[in-house]
């Protein structure tokens, strides 16, 4: 167990709806990352945030996301108006940046997204 | 061209088997080495970070040759419990971990 948990775990909607995913880490994690995964894929990187700002955000990040961590605890990620593209497994991950240098990354179970 | 390519697979070994995979990374400036292990529906987690020196630990080594920006992990004596994807992943310093597409393991009995 890396303590970081994510729900929902899964998640089907319809086209256009929105949806939003919630990831609490351990509080040592300083930083806090997201990645989307689909099948026969690596994760593939969204955002992430230090403390409660938001560092970078991937090109694959369009509008319709947006990623919070309000007081740099607890985060969410929202996909607004969802398309079947959307469908994969949104997976948050926390982390320690130490000597400046990203070390190991703590997943949580992650939060599959079906859209239909 | 994907920043970390690793072997298709899947590939399927009998137990006891030795089996190699090899991974390339296309940023010089990667500074930090990694490989994942995933399981089946399961979440990422850490199998070994890679030294330039290469390291060991167990049955699993890991080498990095930075001239030709080629990363391996070699499992000896494979178990079924081995069975897994594995993941390469690099990243150039302060920055968030990049991750190869990974590759299937299965070990048969």
């Amino acid at each position: 167990d890396t303590g970081v948990s994510q729900n929902p775990r899964h998640k089907i909607t319809k086209r256009g709806q929105n949806v939003t995913f919630r990831c609490d880490p351990i509080s040592e994690h300083n930083r806090l990352y997201w990645y989307r995964q689909t099948l026969g894929q690596g994760p593939e990187f969204l955002t992430y945030f230090q403390n409660e700002a938001q560092l970078e955000k991937s090109r694959l990040l369009s509008d319709r996301f947006s990623a919070e961590r309000p007081k740099g605890s607890f985060s969410t990620l929202e996909i607004q108006r969802t398309e079947q593209g959307d469908s994969a497994m949104y997976l948050c991950a926390g982390g320690v940046v130490r000597d400046s240098n990203t070390g190991e990354l703590f997943f949580g179970e992650g939060s599959r997204l079906t859209v239909l | 061209r994907k920043e970390v390519e690793q072997d298709p697979g899947p590939f399927n070994v009998p137990e006891g088997a030795t089996v190699a995979f090899n991974c390339t990374y296309s940023n010089s400036a990667s500074q930090s080495f990694f490989w994942y292990r995933q399981d089946c529906r399961k979440e990422p987690k850490l199998l070994m970070s890679v030294y330039s020196s290469g390291n060991e630990d167990g049955r699993f080594t890991a080498q990095l040759n930075r001239a030709s920006q080629y990363i391996s992990l070699l499992i000896r004596d494979s178990k079924l419990s081995d069975s897994a994807t594995y993941l390469c992943v690099v990243n150039r310093g302060n920055t968030p971990l990049v991750f190869g597409k990974g590759t299937r393991l299965s070990v048969i009995a």
